[in-house]
């Protein structure tokens, strides 16, 4: 069965510094890999999302992340950290069939003045 | 609706009752899922639908939760002899097809549930 694992349950940054969260999966075939952001008392929302095309993808307010097949990660990158990022992110890999999404402990980023 | 739609945004019930969680999908949408969200953990597979294929029940924790889609559309998670465990935010999904096909996952704002 596929898995995620989210290294770090909180990451504190300073305003303006660079984000790093981190994400690894297990799968036997590459999978397809999803960044979530939940801000307090809201919904999931999509940030990004790799489907076996450019390994680097680009998504919504900034952020980025790179699939390395290799490293069996999927790191989510931001590189100036601005308040309203304060939230909790996810990422989630789907297995091909037949499709439920498996979504990792997930990683709240507080971000300091 | 624009987005999926989730009722009631909030339920506080006491141990022992039964509840029930509904959920509306975006329009079209062929593909729900329900997950659970617990304080501070993940978010915790329950059940998926696809289309009229049989239902993928394998999250779903004890024979106390049950749910069905109506018609394709609206969706109803029921945990009956709710338990304070039970107590958790209840998010509904839908999607145009399945994540394997790169299609988004969409979710709603979820269902807010305490047992007491």
């Amino acid at each position: 069965a596929q898995s995620v694992t989210q290294l770090g349950s909180h990451v504190s940054v300073s305003e303006g510094a660079l984000v790093l969260l981190r994400c690894n999966y297990s799968s036997s075939v590459p999978p397809y890999l999803f960044w979530y952001v939940q801000y307090p008392n809201q919904g999931l929302q999509l940030l990004l999302k790799y489907t076996s095309a450019a390994t680097l993808v680009k998504g919504i307010n900034g952020f980025e992340a790179e699939f390395k097949k290799s490293e069996t990660s999927f790191h989510l990158t931001k590189p100036s950290a601005h308040m309203s990022d304060a939230a909790e992110y996810f990422c989630a890999v789907s297995e091909r069939s037949p499709g439920k999404l498996i979504f990792g402990q997930g990683t709240e980023l507080s971000v300091k003045p | 609706g624009a987005g999926v739609s989730q009722s009631p945004s909030n339920k506080v019930t006491e141990k022992g009752k039964d509840v029930e969680l509904r959920c509306d999908p975006i329009s079209g949408h062929t593909a729900l899922y329900w997950y659970r969200q617990s304080l501070g953990q993940g978010l915790e597979f329950l059940i998926y639908f696809q289309g009229n294929s049989a239902p993928d029940k394998s999250g779903l924790p004890s024979d106390r939760f049950s749910a069905e889609r109506t018609g394709g559309s609206v969706s109803t998670l029921t945990i009956q002899r709710t338990q304070q465990e039970d107590s958790a935010v209840y998010l509904c999904a839908s999607s145009s097809g399945q994540p394997g096909s790169g299609n988004t996952i969409y979710f709603g704002e979820g269902s807010w549930l305490t047992v007491v």
